[in-house]
């Protein structure tokens, strides 16, 4: 079994519409759950990060964490073309090593 | 505040030759990461160093990977020789105090492409 799964999509969506993107995960130390985004040929840059489980909102993003599930999810409101990119969800222990799925590629239709 | 810079953006090269990239962090992170990413995956760590130290090089292929970083800022990443799996996007991160965890953020550089053939 990985660490994580994350499903590579692509996930292809109108504008406006609620987007939902999930991670599973096994290892039960992780701590800190991080939402990266992924524009074509740029880095990674840091969306959300939230510690325990719960939910976390950013304008139009929510992160939700259920640790008893080990899933975790990422939901973009009112989306829209300029959110198109991959998605990385990423896991923490607590120490400085991060890992990261393989990313959920995402287009939003104009 | 200027983000991290990385050169060069492309690289294409023939296996068993060699290859450098290089990274400069944003003025004043203390801590430098090397990751790998290839095409389809997140991105592995490789090496990540805190100043001039090593913290953790445990994913790095040592018998053909190098990474120095000098005075605690500029860094440099060899593959020596290349592999044809060694073609990926080889990305630079910083950030600014590792006492403060995962709160910390990484921010990344663009990344250098590298295609073996």
């Amino acid at each position: 079994q990985k660490e994580v799964e994350q499903d590579p999509g692509p996930l292809s969506v109108p504008e406006g519409a609620i987007v939902s993107l999930n991670c599973t995960y096994s290892n039960s130390a992780f701590q800190y759950f991080m939402w990266y985004r992924q524009y074509s040929r740029k880095g990674p840059e840091l969306l959300m990060y939230t510690y325990s489980s719960g939910n976390k909102e950013d304008g139009r993003f929510t992160a939700q964490v259920d640790k008893s599930s080990k899933y975790i999810s990422l939901f973009i409101r009112d989306s829209q073309p300029s959110d198109s990119a991959t998605y990385l969800c990423a896991f923490n222990t607590g120490g400085f090593k991060t890992i990261f799925g393989a990313g959920t590629r995402l287009f939003v239709k104009a | 505040e200027a983000g991290v810079a990385q050169s060069p953006r492309y690289k294409i090269i023939e296996k068993r030759q060699s290859v450098a990239f290089w990274c400069n962090p944003i003025s004043g992170h203390a801590t430098l990461y090397w990751y790998q990413q290839i095409l389809g995956q997140g991105p592995k760590l490789l090496i990540q160093f805190q100043n001039n130290g090593v913290v953790d090089d445990s994913q790095l292929p040592k018998d053909r990977f190098s990474a120095e970083r000098l005075k605690g800022v500029d860094s440099t990443l060899k593959i020596q020789p290349a592999k044809l799996e060694d073609s990926a996007v080889y990305l630079c991160a910083s950030s600014l105090d590792p006492l403060a965890g995962v709160s910390d953020t990484q921010y990344f550089g663009p990344g250098t492409r590298l295609t073996v053939l």
